[in-house]
């Protein structure tokens, strides 16, 4: 059974350069979350969606930072012009159903390591 | 608001010796809580779940917690450390107030000597 995937695993960018970050949620979950993970720290959340819709983007810290998940299944985090302080481990994870509460687990994939320089 | 606080940032122990990782959490509401488990280079792993039933709550690979309610904390256990338990340990927690979002806490690294 295939878990959440993500890719690249690891990405090297310039100062300045966009990026794009995939994740492949298990197949059938309705939600998808995206948390970022700087060196030594636990995961913060950024943003989360319901099939295609995004319910709470309240964790991403600038309008660098961009979603999406048109068709309900997979989804791309997006940040333009990256800078060093967005070097962090991207983690998506996928859950079941909608709700909150400990029924709806949340299954995380390996995460992408971005390294701006 | 809910936070999470891990009281340790590094548990250093000997194989075959009692582990003990110290979490407090605040929240507004009834919580969830959880503990995952981070290898070097591998996704978080669900240890286990609170789920505002037993308040002592068994998970993978013999750890256990329990959830007290009147020191707000959930204590992860495990009797007899393995050295495959070396990784980083997240406690973590969820409320309605929050939606569902997770809100994890700094991480303790455990180090397991031989």
């Amino acid at each position: 059974g295939a878990g959440v995937s993500q890719s690249p695993r690891y990405k090297v960018a310039k100062r300045g350069q966009d990026v794009a970050l995939r994740c492949d949620p298990i197949s059938g979950h309705v939600s998808l979350f995206w948390y970022q993970q700087a060196l030594g720290q636990g995961p913060e959340f950024l943003t989360y969606f319901q099939n295609e819709a995004q319910l709470d983007k309240s964790g991403l810290p600038s309008d660098r930072f961009f979603a999406e998940r048109p068709e309900g299944s997979v989804s791309t985090l997006k940040i333009q012009r990256t800078q060093q302080e967005d070097s962090a481990v991207y983690l998506c994870a996928s859950s079941y159903s909608g709700g909150g509460g400990a029924k709806n687990e949340q299954f995380f994939g390996p995460g992408t390591r971005l390294t701006v320089l | 608001a809910q936070s999470v606080t891990q009281l340790d940032s590094h548990v250093s122990v000997s194989e075959g010796t009692p582990v003990l990782l110290r979490c407090n959490y605040s929240s507004s509401y009834s919580p969830s809580l959880f503990w995952y488990v981070q290898h070097p280079n591998k996704g978080l792993q669900l240890l286990l779940k609170y789920t505002s039933a037993a308040t002592l709550v068994k998970g993978i690979n013999g750890f256990e917690a329990e959830f007290k309610k009147s020191e707000t904390s959930f204590h992860l256990t495990k009797p007899s450390a393995h050295m495959s338990d070396a990784a980083e340990y997240f406690c973590v927690v969820s409320d309605l107030a929050a939606g569902n979002k997770l809100t994890f806490g700094g991480g303790t690294r455990v180090l397991v000597k031989p």
